[in-house]
């Protein structure tokens, strides 16, 4: 069965330095999710990517998070520098569609500590 | 804003018994929600959907109940096994706005 793959699964990191997650969507599917997870709650939207084209970032911290997805497939998701509040839980999903209703699938997600 | 909660954090049934998870949202015009659970360790995975053109949804040992006057829907989970332990969370379409979530422990 396919599956969203994410990598590192645990990543430590010091605060000031920089992290980058990446993801590796299920084939064909042109619609893809960074979410951010802090515990106890529910994952809250980072970014939206149709293809390579960046759809919502509205909720995405720029001064300091930046994603990409140059080929229109895989994609990274970077901090810098990172800051005590960003250990969460950074989680990537994809779908087939975009706007509609369609699932989207999950990938186990990178568990990110800031120290 | 728009907003999904869930009414109770935790959840404690016996192995063996119905759950019920209850799940209030705010924007009248949502017409698609769905329903994951999330593993620890893992990310949430789908359960169950429903438009809001229907009032109940069945799959395999789970239910959907949507109420669209109250603005409230539950998922409802037939003998519960140590298996569906875990956090449920429900998520409207659009941004996909997911609620707190709740926990469901499963007592043997």
């Amino acid at each position: 069965e396919a599956e969203v793959a994410q990598s590192p699964r645990y990543k430590i990191t010091e605060k000031s330095q920089a992290v980058a997650f990446w993801c590796d969507p299920i084939s064909g599917h042109a619609t893809l999710y960074w979410y951010r997870q802090i515990l106890g709650q529910g994952p809250e939207l980072l970014v939206q990517f149709q293809d390579e084209s960046v759809v919502d970032d509205s909720q995405l911290p720029k001064d300091r998070f930046s994603a990409e997805r140059l080929k229109g497939v895989d994609s990274t998701l970077k901090i810098q520098p990172a800051e005590l509040g960003d250990s969460a839980m950074y989680l990537c999903a994809s779908s087939s569609r975009a706007g509609t209703a369609n699932e989207q699938f999950f990938g186990p997600g990178t568990r990110l500590t800031v120290l | 804003g728009e907003s999904v909660g869930l009414h109770l954090p935790t959840l404690s049934v016996q192995e063996g018994d119905n759950s019920i998870i209850n799940c209030a949202y705010s924007n009248s015009a949502s017409d698609y929600f769905i329903w994951y659970k999330q593993e620890s360790g893992k990310g949430p995975q789908f359960i169950i959907d429903i438009r809001s053109n229907m009032d109940k949804r069945q799959g395999q040992r789970v239910t959907v109940l949507l109420n669209k006057t109250v603005k409230h829907l539950s998922l409802q989970i037939a003998a519960t096994q140590p298996g569906d332990s875990a956090v449920y969370f429900c998520a409207e379409r659009g941004k996909l706005i997911f609620g707190q979530g709740t926990t469901l422990q499963v007592k043997p």
